[in-house]
C-alpha cells in the first residue's frame, strides 16, 4: 500500500533556529496537506499543495511540493516557542479512491527558549 | 461554532465490551473520517464517508465499523474491543468541492483503553 514517510521523528531546536521536515511518500500524491497538532489537541489543517513544484508562504512557513509530487517539505525560520507540537503531512495516493488518505508519522518539534 | 463533537472524551473497559464512539459535525460537510494516532505511527485512517449510506475502508478497518445514517453523525463501533485498540481517535469532517480535496475538521480526540 501507500507508505508516507517523514523525517525526522523528532527535532529539538533552539528557538530562532530554523526547522525542517520532510515528507516523501512511495507514489505519486495527488496533493498534500499539512497539519500542526499542539501538544494534548488535534491536528489543525496549514495549508494544501497541488501543483508540482509549487511553492506557498504563510509568515515564517514555507511548504513545498516537489516537482515529481511525491515529496514535500515545510520549513520554519527562525522557530518560536509557539511552533511546538508535531507536523503531519497527508496526500492521496493518485489513483485511489477520493477520500482515502494516508499521513506520515509526524515530526514533532520541541523549541527550547 | 462550526464545530466536531466526539464523546465520549475518554473510556476505560474491558475485553470484548461493545463500544460505540460518537461523532457529529454541525458544518455539513460531505466527508467524515475517522483516524486512530498511536506513537510513532501517526495518523492512521480507519473508515471514511463520502455521504450518507456511503462508507469505505481505510488502512486499518479490522475490528471496526461505522455507519453514516445521517450526514452529521458518524459513530465508530467497536463490536469486540481487544487491547490492541487502545489508541487515541480522532474524527474529521470537511466539504467536497468537486473532487478536490479540502481541509479537514478534527474533533479533540477520544482516548480508549481497553484491559
Amino acid at each position: 500500500g501507500q507508505q508516507v514517510m517523514q523525517i525526522p521523528q523528532y527535532q529539538h531546536v533552539q528557538e530562532g533556529e530554523d526547522f525542517t521536515t520532510y515528507c516523501n511518500s512511495s507514489t505519486t500524491l495527488s496533493n498534500i496537506q499539512w497539519y500542526k497538532q499542539r501538544p494534548g489537541g488535534h491536528p489543525v489543517f496549514l495549508i494544501q499543495l497541488v501543483k508540482s513544484g509549487e511553492v506557498k508562504k504563510q509568515k515564517r512557513l514555507t511548504f513545498q511540493f516537489g516537482e515529481a509530487k511525491k515529496n514535500s517539505s515545510l520549513h520554519i525560520t527562525a522557530t518560536q516557542t509557539t511552533d511546538v507540537g508535531t507536523y503531519f503531512c497527508a496526500g492521496p495516493q493518485t489513483g485511489t479512491s477520493y477520500g482515502k488518505l494516508t499521513f506520515g508519522q509526524g515530526t514533532i518539534l520541541t523549541v527550547h527558549p | 461554532e462550526a464545530q466536531v463533537t466526539q464523546n465520549p472524551r475518554y473510556l476505560i473497559t474491558v475485553t470484548g465490551k461493545k463500544l460505540t464512539v460518537t461523532c457529529s459535525q454541525n458544518m455539513n460537510h460531505e466527508y467524515m473520517s475517522w483516524y486512530r494516532q498511536d506513537p510513532g505511527l501517526g495518523l492512521r485512517q480507519i473508515y471514511y464517508s463520502m455521504n450518507v449510506e456511503v462508507t469505505d475502508k481505510g488502512d486499518v478497518p479490522e475490528g471496526y465499523k461505522v455507519s453514516r445514517k445521517e450526514k452529521r453523525n458518524f459513530p465508530l463501533i467497536l463490536e469486540s474491543p481487544s487491547p490492541n485498540q487502545t489508541s487515541l481517535y480522532f474524527c474529521a469532517s470537511s466539504p467536497v468541492f468537486s473532487g478536490v480535496y479540502q481541509p479537514q475538521h478534527f474533533g479533540d480526540g477520544t482516548r480508549l483503553s481497553i484491559l
